[in-house]
């Protein structure tokens, strides 16, 4: 258990709908990154947010936005959803901001769009 | 896009052989980092080297890193059937003036008992 926890654990919506991905980081750490996976795309980095402020960004279209609450818990919003979003979402925390630091990935949601 | 290429894609071995998986990538980085995933679940974090390291060790693990080759390996001695996971590296650089972890296609392992 890396003590990164993320909810819901499936997802299954229709095209065109929005959703909410909650991760809650280990305790302590102040940065939380949300990946992509799918089959054809690998692991994709989306963003990453440090102590409630965006810190980088990747791979992150339009349609989906995310932020770190003063709690540091985080979500990401998918609107406007398409059949190539499902995917599985990780979130990962880790205690600083830079890539020298150990990230903790969460269980992952896993999001069907039919 | 993808910084580093794992190869091979796929490998399957026996219990008790060493299973070796190489990692390549095009530019300059920080560190390199190998992840571990069971199927459908979180990655968890093996080791991590330094771009001014060649050698590192971890219980089974042992990880290479030539930077002069842009390459890395990931060494798993003894291996057991637990091991049958995939296994990601992940390039740890500094891109468009923030630190980004950039992580491969995988390999997967399938240790068979």
């Amino acid at each position: 258990d890396s003590g990164v926890t993320q909810t819901p654990k499936h997802l299954i919506t229709a095209t065109g709908q929005r959703v909410t991905l909650r991760c809650s980081p280990r305790s302590g750490d102040l940065s939380v990154y949300w990946y992509q996976q799918s089959l054809d795309q690998g692991l994709q980095f989306l963003i990453q947010y440090y102590n409630g402020e965006e810190r980088a960004k990747g791979n992150i279209l339009e349609r989906f936005s995310a932020q770190q609450f003063p709690d540091l818990h985080s979500e990401l919003n998918l609107s406007s959803l398409e059949l190539g979003d499902s995917a599985l979402y990780f979130c990962a925390s880790s205690l600083l901001a830079g890539v020298k630091d150990t990230q903790y990935f969460g269980p992952g949601t896993r999001l069907t769009v039919l | 896009s993808q910084q580093g290429e794992e190869d091979p894609q796929a490998l399957s071995i026996q219990e008790g052989e060493n299973a070796t998986m190489n990692c390549s990538y095009k530019t300059s980085i920080n560190n390199l980092q190998w992840y571990r995933q069971n199927s459908g679940r979180g990655l968890v974090h093996l080791i991590l080297i330094r771009s001014n390291e060649r050698e590192k060790h971890s219980g089974r693990l042992r990880v290479t890193l030539d930077t002069s080759k842009k390459s890395s390996s990931l060494l798993i001695t003894a291996s057991r059937a637990a091991d049958t996971a995939s296994y990601f590296c992940a390039t740890g650089s500094t891109q468009g003036g923030s630190e980004k972890l950039v992580f491969g296609k995988g390999t997967k392992l399938t240790v068979n008992p």
